[in-house]
């Protein structure tokens, strides 16, 4: 079964641009969640999208949004680039649970690393 | 307010010595759940192992082995007999606002793991 893919894997923009990142999940999960990795933050939730929903979100600035479509791939965007938004921006991938069902653990895809410059 | 703690920020060992790697965790909620994830230098995470809050037995997978300790609120990780191919940074993550979704997960800010030959 493939895995988590991320595309594109770099990317170099400069401040003030935009950006879209892409993820597609393993198949069969319809669960997709965004990490952004940094070495001063570590790992920090984004956000969650189920059914083409966000079902759950991080606490970052609405400079950052995300989709998903009814394949269940993933996009992320990134509005008016910071220079601190350079970092790896990782997916995860998940089946989906039912109420009181134990969550599922997340796969990771390879990131995406974001240099904004 | 959920947390992880991994106080060890750099390990160095030599290969076949063993090794714990410490995770503490803290959290309000009386079902919670825990995992374990390696970062090789590619950067994809890999998930480990999961394990929840009812469950104290500790796990032992090949080299890998689990001890959970809810008194100390502490998942500690130990490979055994450590070989060059665990270097790696190991992230421990608690998962949070599962009731809706799949959840997202806490990670603390990781142990980066050096084995030498």
């Amino acid at each position: 079964k493939a895995g988590v893919t991320q595309t594109p894997r770099y990317l170099i923009k400069t401040r003030g641009q935009q950006v879209t990142l892409s993820c597609s999940p393993i198949s069969g999960h319809r669960s997709v969640s965004w990490y952004q990795q940094t070495p001063g933050q570590g790992l920090q939730f984004l956000f969650e999208y189920f059914s083409e929903t966000q079902r759950n979100k991080g606490n970052f600035p609405g400079r950052f949004s995300g989709r998903q479509f009814s394949n269940s791939r993933s996009e992320m965007n990134v509005s008016t680039l910071e220079l601190g938004d350079s970092a790896l921006y990782l997916c995860a991938s998940s089946l989906t649970r039912t109420t009181g069902q134990t969550p599922y653990e997340q796969y990771f895809g390879p990131g995406t690393r974001l240099t904004v410059t | 307010a959920q947390k992880v703690t991994q106080a060890q920020t750099e390990i160095s060992v030599v290969e076949k010595e063993d090794v714990t790697l410490d995770c503490v965790y803290e959290t309000r909620d009386t079902t919670y759940y825990l995992f374990w994830y390696k970062q090789p230098p590619s950067g994809e995470l890999v998930f480990l192992i999961r394990r929840n809050s009812f469950d104290e037995q500790n796990e032992i997978s090949g080299r890998y082995s689990w001890n959970f300790q809810k008194s100390t609120s502490s998942f500690n990780f130990t490979i055994t007999a450590s070989q060059v191919v665990d270097s790696a940074v190991y992230f421990c993550a608690l998962i949070k606002n599962y009731g809706g979704s799949q959840g997202n997960l806490i990670f603390g800010k990781g142990t980066k793991l050096s084995v030498k030959p």
